[in-house]
């Protein structure tokens, strides 16, 4: 039974330029969630999806980044026009059904924006 | 909304000797579920242990277990029989029972505490 899978492990991009994160959320698990971790510091909400619908943005910055979770597929955050405070481990992660179910992550994506 | 507050950057341990991490939280809810997770160098997130606010006996997992203080809104960790393996980031995170947005349907996580096993 294979965990949340997020791709790239690593994904460098130069300023200006966008980046693709993806995530595979676990078999059976409809409810995916991304956050973002500076260096030093826990993990922050961004934004909550299920299939085909965004519940909760609240922790996504209003431009350059945008979050789907299409019926077939995985789960893609965009960030366009990256700049140097993009840099950061994003992390995916999924849980069957809300709220009383613990949260599986993956294991990140570390982007760096030269 | 809430905030999770761990007051220890760093924490050293001798193997084979127990250590408390430090977590408290701020809610005006009250129902919620508290979480401790490790991470690892390799930057995994793992689940440690959960606790059900509405339980008032405290979470235990093998070597793990929590002093759960709902009224003192304290959520401390503990780990006896300390191993090299548990050397890793500890995170506190909080979540809400009741859908209310705000991220609120998401963790709230602490900054973390480094905790180094010494051999």
């Amino acid at each position: 039974n294979a965990g949340v899978m997020q791709n790239p492990r690593h994904l460098v991009r130069r300023r200006g330029q966008e980046a693709r994160l993806r995530c595979s959320p676990m078999k059976g698990h409809s409810h995916v969630y991304w956050y973002r971790q500076l260096p030093e510091e826990g993990l922050k909400f961004m934004v909550y999806l299920q299939k085909e619908n965004i519940i909760d943005e609240s922790g996504m910055p209003k431009e350059r980044f945008s979050a789907e979770f299409p019926k077939e597929g995985p789960s893609i955050l965009r960030i366009q026009q990256v700049v140097r405070g993009d840099s950061a481990a994003y992390f995916c992660a999924s849980s069957p059904v809300r709220v009383n179910s613990p949260l599986h992550f993956g294991n990140g994506t570390r982007l760096t924006v030269t | 909304a809430q905030t999770v507050t761990q007051s220890q950057p760093e924490m050293s341990v001798q193997e084979a000797e127990t250590v408390t991490l430090s977590c408290t939280y701020d809610t005006s809810e009250s129902d919620y579920y508290l979480f401790w997770y490790k991470q690892p160098p390799s930057r995994q997130m793992i689940l440690v242990i959960r606790q059900e606010a509405y339980k008032q006996q405290n979470a235990t997992e093998n070597r793990f277990s929590v002093n759960f203080q709902k009224a003192a809104k304290s959520f401390s960790l503990k780990i006896s029989d300390s191993q090299l393996g548990d050397a890793a980031m500890y995170f506190c995170a909080y979540r809400s029972q009741t859908r209310s947005g705000g991220g609120a349907d998401g963790l709230t996580f602490g900054k973390g505490t480094h905790l180094i096993i010494q051999p």
